[in-house]
């Protein structure tokens, strides 16, 4: 089973700054067939389910805002919120969609400084 | 729209069953394969289990195979989950998800979500 281990637990950052979400499988999530990384991230509110932000590793959902973005391949992966708002308050999780059982990380605090 | 909505939560004592559903609406339904992802209160999002577009291929987290058994009947746009001999570990909302994959197999990317069901194990 692949393990999907995020850093940092939380994080606070400024409003308007940029803010940086690291992931790592535990196995390539790339497939060589197709070049794609089978890498997601969710945002999770409270009282909310978890929304789609990115998937493929750097494919924006649609109606994602543009200060999102992902990047990365093989084992390691970033989100970046380019310029954070406050409605970007939330816990982040990153997910492998490379193999069942698909797995989640453990989830990443963000927070205004 | 789309929309999941889920049903069938509730308190169980620990070794019980309980038999979650989940009504699908706004999208084809027999289109796309479907999930069940759990959440403990306080915890992270845990993968539960799958089913592609027509029952052919399933998949279950290891803490929960043969326990748990997961279903669908596209006539009534549903999913369903059965859950044997029920833990206090299953504690958790339970979120039906829809997966994105425009092929119908367990693609894996969790594009909508229901509000969950909770499901608590206690004595």
């Amino acid at each position: 089973d692949i393990v999907m281990t995020q850093s940092p637990d939380s994080l606070a950052v400024s409003l308007g700054e940029r803010a940086t979400i690291n992931c790592k499988s535990s196995q390539s999530v790339l497939y060589s067939s197709n070049n794609k990384n089978y890498l997601a991230w969710y945002q999770l509110k409270p009282g909310q389910p978890p929304k789609l932000l990115i998937y493929w590793a750097s494919t924006r959902e649609s109606g994602v805002p543009d200060r999102f973005s992902g990047s990365g391949s093989g084992t390691d992966f970033t989100l970046t919120i380019s310029s954070l708002q406050a409605e970007d308050v939330a816990v982040y999780y990153c997910q492998q969609s490379y193999s069942t059982p698909f797995s989640f990380g453990q989830g990443t605090r963000l927070e205004i400084k | 729209e789309v929309q999941l909505v889920e049903s069938g939560g509730g308190l169980v004592q620990p070794g019980r069953s309980l038999r979650l559903s989940c009504a699908a609406s706004g999208f084809t339904f027999n289109d796309y394969a479907i999930h069940w992802v759990r959440q403990a209160p306080g915890k992270g999002l845990e993968w539960v289990s799958g089913i592609s577009w027509n029952g052919g291929r399933k998949g279950y987290v290891d803490s929960v195979k043969g326990r748990f058994t997961i279903s669908r009947d596209n006539a009534k746009n549903s999913l369903y989950l059965q859950m044997n001999s029920l833990r206090a570990e299953d504690t958790a909302f339970y979120y039906c998800v829809k997966d994105k994959g425009d092929y119908g197999d367990l693609q894996g990317d969790f594009d909508y979500w229901g509000q969950g069901t909770l499901v608590t194990v206690s004595s």
